[in-house]
């Protein structure tokens, strides 16, 4: 079946810092990406959506400058979190989809902790 | 908007059968899927409705009503491993070409 990787799975970093998630679909070709933020005890929240080698979608209060998403290829997607605070600190996760396929693939998630 | 309800938290005991609801009110529809999430796991699908009535996989059922913008998941003969929260997602626009929205899950646990 699709699979998705995700990493890295747990990172924590500085205040003021940047961390980099990296979403790969493995055996297909992720035309669109989803990026969701849950924290504990909540549902996934929608955080963008981005197309292959088009700008993301943001969902209405995510800060696009600081959570920055590239889609340049159909198998990579990248979330940084620029100037992270430690309010940023949540679990990240990655989903992708492609035309003609079934269901939306997730990433394993990865948890930030910012201190 | 759109609005997805689900109950917070629910209990039940090894073996019994539980019945998670959610009800929706989005701009459109076009399915409707339930996911299974452990803490800190990522969600993985458990069903997917797009038409009226129940389908059934194994211990697992899910049952949609579009005229009354309501679904359930139903678990049989549950199992400790069941322990986990149940996210219900509805899919507002063209199949596969859109964001999906999340319910504000159940968690679920499971008592011996």
């Amino acid at each position: 079946g699709a699979v998705v990787s995700q990493h890295p799975s747990r990172v924590i970093c500085k205040s003021g810092t940047s961390v980099k998630i990296e979403c790969r679909s493995l055996d297909f070709q992720a035309t669109t990406m989803f990026w969701y933020r849950q924290f504990p005890k909540q549902s996934l929240m929608l955080m963008a959506t981005s197309n292959e080698g088009s700008k993301a979608t943001y969902e209405q209060g995510v800060e696009k400058d600081k959570f920055l998403i590239n889609h340049a290829s159909l198998t990579l997607s990248t979330l940084t979190v620029t100037s992270a605070h430690p309010e940023d600190s949540s679990f990240y996760i990655c989903s992708a989809t492609s035309w003609g396929d079934y269901g939306y693939t997730f990433g394993s998630g990865t948890r930030l902790t910012v201190v | 908007g759109q609005n997805i309800d689900q109950p917070t938290e629910m209990t039940a005991t090894e073996g019994a059968i539980v019945q998670i609801n959610c009800t929706y009110q989005t701009s459109g529809f076009n399915g409707l899927f339930w996911y299974q999430q452990h803490a800190g796991e990522a969600p993985t699908f458990l069903s997917y409705n797009v038409l009226d009535g129940l389908e059934e996989k194994g211990r697992f059922s899910s049952f949609l009503s579009r005229s009354k913008g309501y679904s359930y998941l139903l678990l049989k003969e549950l199992q400790m491993k069941d322990s986990a929260s149940y996210l219900c997602a509805v899919s507002p626009k063209s199949y596969n070409t859109d964001k999906l929205i999340f319910g504000t899950g159940t968690r679920l646990q499971v008592f011996p």
